[in-house]
């Protein structure tokens, strides 16, 4: 069993409406990322928080809102989304406490979206 | 700029077959990390193995094998006797510790059919 769990596992939703994702882990571990994968393509990276705090955001459109509540949680605050933003969204943590990008990302089995 | 090629998109072989899956990468660091991941159909990427660019041994677990060759950027991935349970999108990854960058880069993933 995946040490990082997401909910919901699949999301229906329409432009109108507003909903959020949901990561929690319990490994101590100090980054969380957001990823977004398309069918038969890789994660592309999102967001990543480093010790609660946000350090990158790749110029995800503002429809995207992450939070991270603390050093467990993290959440993506989804609104107005349009129907090319249906994909996985998978959620990921690394140990981060000597470095990020040293150590191996834990995934979670991901949300799957759908917008209509 | 880091890069990451998987050239196969996708290889089906007969199960008890051996395969190899191939990935080059390009960076300009000297401190890098390397690593492997399997999604099997149900969405979760499964950490494989991490490998610094200062340890170039070969490893071996089970029925998987790595060769990570510098001289030519290159970390394959071998199965050996293929079983169907292997069967999913195979990513290699590359990340750039020196840098203090956050990211890994995926390669764009190999599709590995184990026919019974």
């Amino acid at each position: 069993d995946t040490e990082v769990t997401q909910t919901p596992k699949h999301l229906v939703m329409g432009m109108t409406n507003k909903k959020s994702l949901k990561c929690e882990q319990h490994m101590g571990h100090r980054a969380m990322y957001w990823y977004k994968q398309k069918a038969k393509k890789p994660p592309e990276l999102m967001f990543v928080y480093s010790y609660e705090k946000l350090s990158i955001n790749e110029s995800v459109p503002s429809r995207f809102s992450p939070e991270c509540p603390n050093s467990s949680l993290l959440n993506l605050h989804l609104h107005a989304l349009q129907p090319e933003d249906s994909a996985l969204y998978l959620c990921a943590s690394s140990r981060g406490n000597r470095g990020l990008g040293t150590g191996e990302l834990f995934f979670g089995e991901g949300s799957r979206l759908t917008v209509l | 700029a880091q890069k990451v090629t998987q050239a196969q998109t996708e290889i089906s072989v007969v199960e008890k077959e051996d395969v190899t899956l191939d990935c080059v990468y390009e960076t300009r660091d000297t401190t890098y990390y390397l690593f492997w991941y399997k999604q099997p159909p149900s969405g979760e990427l499964v950490f494989l193995i991490r490998r610094n660019s200062f340890d170039e041994q070969n490893e071996i677990s089970g029925r998987y094998s790595w060769n990570f060759q510098k001289s030519t950027s290159s970390f394959n991935f071998t199965i050996t006797a293929s079983q169907v349970v292997d069967s999913a999108v195979y990513f290699c990854a590359l990340s750039e510790a020196a840098s203090g960058t956050y990211k890994y880069i995926f390669g764009t993933g190999t599709r590995l059919k184990v026919l019974a």
